[in-house]
């Protein structure tokens, strides 16, 4: 299966900035997908990375606010803009190769906004 | 909508068995099943498809339901190792994969 590497692991940034967060498979995916998890809970999608075209965002998550890019089958960017505090969780990107296989995950970004 | 998982968290004693529910809206055409141990990444543990094939790990199964709207996995003589959060991930057939509430699993030697 895929193996992702994820960074940065951690950061912790000023209110009104900006993280950019990468994603990079070894090899060519389909699909990949970005996730936000609070402490003690399950995962939130946030939006489906498209290769060559926008990405597909799920409700309460706008283009605005997390911009992602994905210029080719083995890399993705997420970026929490203009981040609060309440952006501080941890994100996780994810790839598979197709809806019959699992996904794998990267080991995600610790984000603590102040 | 988020699918609900059952329980919300259950105890074992190393040996014993365990059975997670996972419920949707929807009738599935797949679930998959994932494992995430405190402060890593989810793992994926298996898939069970339509026709009730699965692929993954051995000592774990799952079922459908006759509506295909319900999905149970079967923890066999649970091992420390399986300690952990289990989500469910029914898929209806899109892209669009939406963990379910989860299951907090704890096994006691």
């Amino acid at each position: 299966s895929a193996v992702i590497s994820q960074k940065p692991s951690r950061d912790i940034c000023q209110r009104g900035t900006s993280l950019t967060i990468q994603c990079q498979v070894d090899s060519q995916v389909t699909m990949m997908f970005w996730y936000r998890q609070q402490p003690g809970q399950s995962l939130t999608l946030i939006a489906t990375a498209n290769q060559g075209s926008e990405a597909t965002y799920e409700s309460g998550f706008v283009i605005d606010k997390f911009p992602i890019s994905r210029p080719n089958l083995t890399f993705s960017t997420l970026t929490v803009s203009n981040m609060s505090p309440e952006d501080s969780s941890i994100y996780l990107c994810s790839a598979a190769s197709g809806t019959d296989h699992g996904y794998t995950f990267g080991s995600g970004t610790r984000l603590t906004v102040v | 909508q988020q699918p609900v998982q059952s329980p919300q968290a259950v105890i074992l004693r190393e040996g014993e068995d365990a059975v997670i529910n996972c419920s949707s809206s929807k009738a599935l055409y797949s679930v998959h099943w994932y494992r995430q141990k405190h402060g890593e990444a989810p793992v994926f543990l298996m898939i069970l498809l339509k026709g009730g094939e699965q692929k993954g790990h051995e000592k774990i199964s799952a079922s459908f339901n006759e509506k295909k709207q319900q999905s149970s996995l079967y923890l066999t003589a649970s091992q420390l190792s399986y300690s952990g959060t289990y989500f469910c991930v029914p898929n209806s057939g899109t892209y669009k994969y939406i963990f379910g509430t989860g299951t907090r699993l704890k096994v006691l030697a």
